[in-house]
């Protein structure tokens, strides 16, 4: 069965500062790994997906994320970090083949100004 | 337009009741879910539909019961509701249920139960 770890329940950054948030999973085959974000008292909005190919992956509102197959890690990250990126991050994934998709726990981002 | 909604937003009741939460997509996909958030914000999968089909069940108590009156629709309904059942509630949906594709995640439903 497919599993995701996130293991920092929050992270602080400063402003301008860039910003990363772990994430490594498990499954048995290939994977399909998702970053979404949480606003407070709102739905789960996608960031971006690696499904194949480049390795660095661009998404919404100046994200990235590196999948990394050996370390089997999917780390986001951003260059500069905003205030109003301050939100919980989840990372997802899905076996190739498979509907469901695992979630990690979250991580709490705190960007400061 | 809102993508995926759901009502109510908000739902206080009190034990032993049955209640029921409503979702509705204008995103023209076939396959929608149900996910529960506790308390601790951990999201886990509770059901998924393709097509009004149900192609996920995960562990949940029987007095769950999902409806999916037409692929853009699917409905949660709880009996007897417990006080364990206080959460947040979001309805999702992606275009198939293959792996690739992202889902689309309504604002929520938090059920309160006293």
């Amino acid at each position: 069965a497919q599993s995701v770890a996130q293991p920092e329940d929050q992270v602080n950054v400063a402003e301008g500062n860039p910003l990363t948030v772990k994430c490594t999973y498990s499954v048995s085959g290939n994977p399909y790994l998702f970053w979404y974000v949480q606003y407070p008292n709102r739905g789960l909005q996608f960031l971006l997906k690696y499904i194949t190919g480049d390795n660095l992956v661009k998404g919404s509102y100046g994200f990235e994320a590196e999948f990394n197959k050996s370390q089997t890690s999917f780390h986001l990250k951003k260059p500069s970090a905003l205030v109003s990126d301050s939100a919980l991050y989840f990372c997802a994934v899905r076996d190739w083949g498979g509907n469901k998709l695992v979630f990690g726990a979250g991580t709490i981002l705190r960007v400061k100004s | 337009d809102t993508a995926v909604s759901q009502t109510p937003k908000y739902l206080v009741t009190q034990m032993g009741n049955d209640k029921s939460i409503k979702c509705e997509q204008n995103l023209g996909h076939d396959t929608m879910y149900w996910y529960k958030q506790d308390s601790k914000k951990f999201l886990k999968i509770m059901f998924s539909y393709n097509n009004k089909e149900l192609i996920i069940n995960e562990t949940v108590p029987n007095r769950f019961s999902p409806k999916s009156p037409d692929k853009a629709h699917l409905n949660l309904h709880i009996n007897s509701l417990e006080l364990g059942d206080s959460a947040v509630y979001f309805c999702a949906s992606s275009q198939v249920p293959d792996s690739s594709y992202e889902q689309y995640f309504g604002p929520g439903t938090r059920l309160t139960v006293t």
